[in-house]
């Protein structure tokens, strides 16, 4: 079964630190690794995604790193902010076929004040 | 555009009603999913669509049904609703991207 872990399940961070949330997966044919942030009663959005091309992708305060060999990416959100508190989650696709995403579990993040 | 949206936001079904959750985008994508999330569990695949008229299971099909009679539908029926369909409903859409844009969401509980 095609599975992606995610950890920690929940992550308390002050304000200005750096949050990491980590995957792992299965699957080598995965080529497409998004993360999706959600807010309390709204629906998942994309955040940033990486293909296995590259080994670091960032955008503003948030970067994903990748490691191919090891079946792992992370991200990490620089200047934790409190409007960063949300839901992140972790997923994995392949690029051919009918494009699904497996999802991880979620990370709860709180940046408290 | 409105994006992805979902009716009803909120539903309560005793055991054994059915109903039918509506997704409808405006965004002229082939690509058509609907999850359902519970908390610690991530996003599980309920049934996907890639274009009118074709549908699959996805990881967590049973006591549901799809249909995609348009691009721009794609409803979810539950005929005999359970305890264990209790939780909240996404519906995705994607175009030529990879990025899935999803709705707001549907809370069902059953009781």
């Amino acid at each position: 079964q095609q599975q992606v872990k995610q950890s920690p399940q929940s992550l308390i961070v002050q304000k200005g630190g750096i949050s990491i949330i980590n995957c792992a997966y299965e699957n080598t044919a995965f080529d497409y690794f998004p993360w999706y942030q959600q807010f309390p009663g709204k629906g998942p959005a994309l955040l940033i995604a990486i293909r296995p091309d590259v080994s670091e992708k960032k955008e503003g305060r948030f970067t994903i790193s990748f490691n191919k060999s090891a079946k792992q990416f992370s991200l990490h959100i620089m200047d934790s902010q409190p409007g960063d508190s949300a839901t992140y989650f972790c997923a994995a696709g392949v690029e051919s076929g009918y494009s699904t995403l497996t999802f991880g579990k979620g990370t709860m993040l709180l940046v408290s004040p | 555009n409105a994006g992805v949206t979902q009716t009803p936001k909120f539903r309560i079904l005793k055991i054994g009603q059915s109903m039918t959750l509506q997704c409808t985008q405006d965004m002229n994508h082939n690509y058509m999913y609907w999850y359902r999330q519970d908390p610690g569990m991530g996003l599980k695949l309920i049934y996907y669509s890639v274009g009118a008229g074709i549908t699959d299971k996805g990881e967590v099909p049973n006591g549901y049904n799809v249909s995609r009679s348009t691009t721009e539908d794609f409803p979810l029926r539950l005929e005999l609703a359970a305890p264990s369909q209790t939780s909240v409903y996404f519906c995705a859409s994607k175009g030529q991207h990879y990025e899935q844009y999803f709705g707001p969401g549907t809370r069902l509980t059953v009781t």
